[in-house]
């Protein structure tokens, strides 16, 4: 059974600009979770989604969003784009109140 | 919220030795997960142990939840053991993993 996917996995972009990252759970799974982890703050919980709805939201500002499929692929969008949001964003996914399981990553850097 | 902290934060160790990491946390939890983040930032599972006792290999992971700690061993360490080592927990209804700040461990050949 393929893993969790994210893409890209990579990606510079300047101050100002907005952007999307993509998340593809295992096969099966219907909960998404996205988390933010920076070498100051750690791993930090932004968003979880079931069902193609959002049931608990981290401390971030407005300017992160995210949204779910109805084949529980899940983006997560920021906009207005600030220094201190480079990070690496990882999302996992899980069955119901169960296990959850990570992926690569997506390392954004903010010039 | 809950409160998780990893001890010690750094551990330098000389392969084949042994190692003990410890996870406490503040409050009841039904989900509890070791995770091993790799170097290039994937966190790869380890245990999912929100209580008793798992092994595999030369890992082995104990939680006891009534006392709200959790320990992981690592028995003749490896080079390929060096990394940062995450606790991760959740409350039930939480829906979300609150994780400690890690143990950096390095394994010197």
């Amino acid at each position: 059974k393929a893993g969790v996917t994210q893409t890209p996995r990579y990606l510079i972009k300047t101050r100002g600009q907005q952007v999307t990252l993509s998340c593809s759970p295992i096969s099966g799974h219907r909960s998404v979770s996205w988390y933010q982890q920076t070498p100051g703050q750690g791993l930090q919980f932004l968003f979880e989604y079931f069902s193609e709805t959002q049931r608990n939201k981290g401390n971030f500002p407005g300017r992160f969003s995210g949204r779910q499929f109805s084949n529980s692929r899940s983006e997560m969008n920021v906009s207005t784009l600030e220094l201190g949001d480079s990070a690496l964003y990882l999302c996992a996914s899980s069955l119901l109140r169960s296990e959850q399981y990570f992926g690569p990553g997506t390392r954004l850097t903010v010039t | 919220g809950i409160q998780v902290e990893q001890s010690p934060p750094d551990l330098i160790l000389q392969e084949g030795a042994n190692s003990t990491l410890r996870c406490n946390f503040s409050d009841s939890v039904n989900n509890l997960q070791w995770f091993h983040q790799n170097p290039w930032g994937q966190l790869i599972n380890l245990f999912y142990i929100p209580s008793g006792t798992k092994q595999n290999g030369r890992l082995s992971a104990t939680t006891v939840a009534t006392e709200r700690y959790s320990l992981l061993y690592i028995s003749s360490s490896q080079t390929t053991d060096s990394g940062v080592y995450f606790c991760a927990v959740e409350r039930l209804g939480a829906q979300k993993l609150v994780f400690g700040q890690g143990t950096r461990l390095t394994i010197n050949p």
